[in-house]
């Protein structure tokens, strides 16, 4: 079945430094890929749409300058953090759409675990 | 706006019990769709189920059972004869054609031995 990845799986920065996390599509094309962030112990929560050869679209509250987005291929779409702070120290889920198609599921990445000192 | 409403934060139950998770939602979508997750302590989403808004038939997958109410706005889930493997946390997910996710706050189960 699809399956995407996310790279890495964990990420321990020091404050103030940029962290960039990939999220591939691994045997599919995905036009359409989201970013979700899930704090300890709390739900996930859409942070934006990565459309490829476009703009990302943020979510409200979302800063789209320090959460940088780049979807520059059908399969690879990445997650910047820029200038990372502790309280941006969270788990971190991509997934992605094939396109044209919304099956049973949307395919979910393993989730990118960000820790910042 | 979409909404997700996970009323119940934990459960815990014996190995073998039942447990229903309830989930109701609000959405001013005409066609929507509906969907559970589980996610165990690795952090991974595991896909459940998904449920279109014209389709309310109810399913049952092995242990895994789905109630789809749209009257009440609700789409509960239960898990019978409850195995240890069961503990996790449970998401129930609502979309639209846009297949943006708004999630629920989750209901952490604990099945104990």
């Amino acid at each position: 079945g699809a399956v995407v990845s996310q790279h890495p799986s964990w990420v321990i920065c020091k404050s103030g430094t940029s962290v960039k996390i990939e999220c591939r599509s691994l045997d599919f094309q995905a036009t359409t890929m989201f970013w979700y962030r899930q704090f300890p112990k709390q739900s996930l929560m859409l942070m934006a749409t990565s459309n490829e050869g476009s703009k990302a679209t943020y979510e409200q509250g979302v800063e789209k300058d320090k959460f940088l987005i780049n979807h520059a291929s059908l399969t690879l779409s990445t997650l910047t953090v820029t200038s990372a702070h502790p309280e941006d120290s969270s788990f971190y889920i991509c997934s992605a759409v094939i396109p044209g198609r919304f099956t049973d599921t949307q395919y979910f990445g393993p989730g990118t675990r960000l820790t910042v000192l | 706006a979409q909404k997700v409403t996970q009323a119940q934060t934990e459960i815990s139950v014996v190995e073998k019990e039942d447990v229903t998770l309830d989930c109701v939602y609000e959405t001013r979508d005409t066609t929507y769709y509906l969907f559970w997750y589980k996610q165990p302590p690795s952090g991974e989403l595991v896909f459940l189920i998904r449920r279109n808004s014209f389709d309310e038939q109810n399913e049952i997958s092995g242990r895994y059972s789905w109630n789809f109410q749209k009257s009440t706005s609700s789409f509960n889930f239960t898990i019978t004869a409850s195995q240890v493997v069961d503990s996790a946390v449970y998401f129930c997910a609502l979309s639209s054609n846009d297949y943006k996710l708004s999630f629920g706050a989750g209901t952490t189960v604990t099945v104990r031995a």
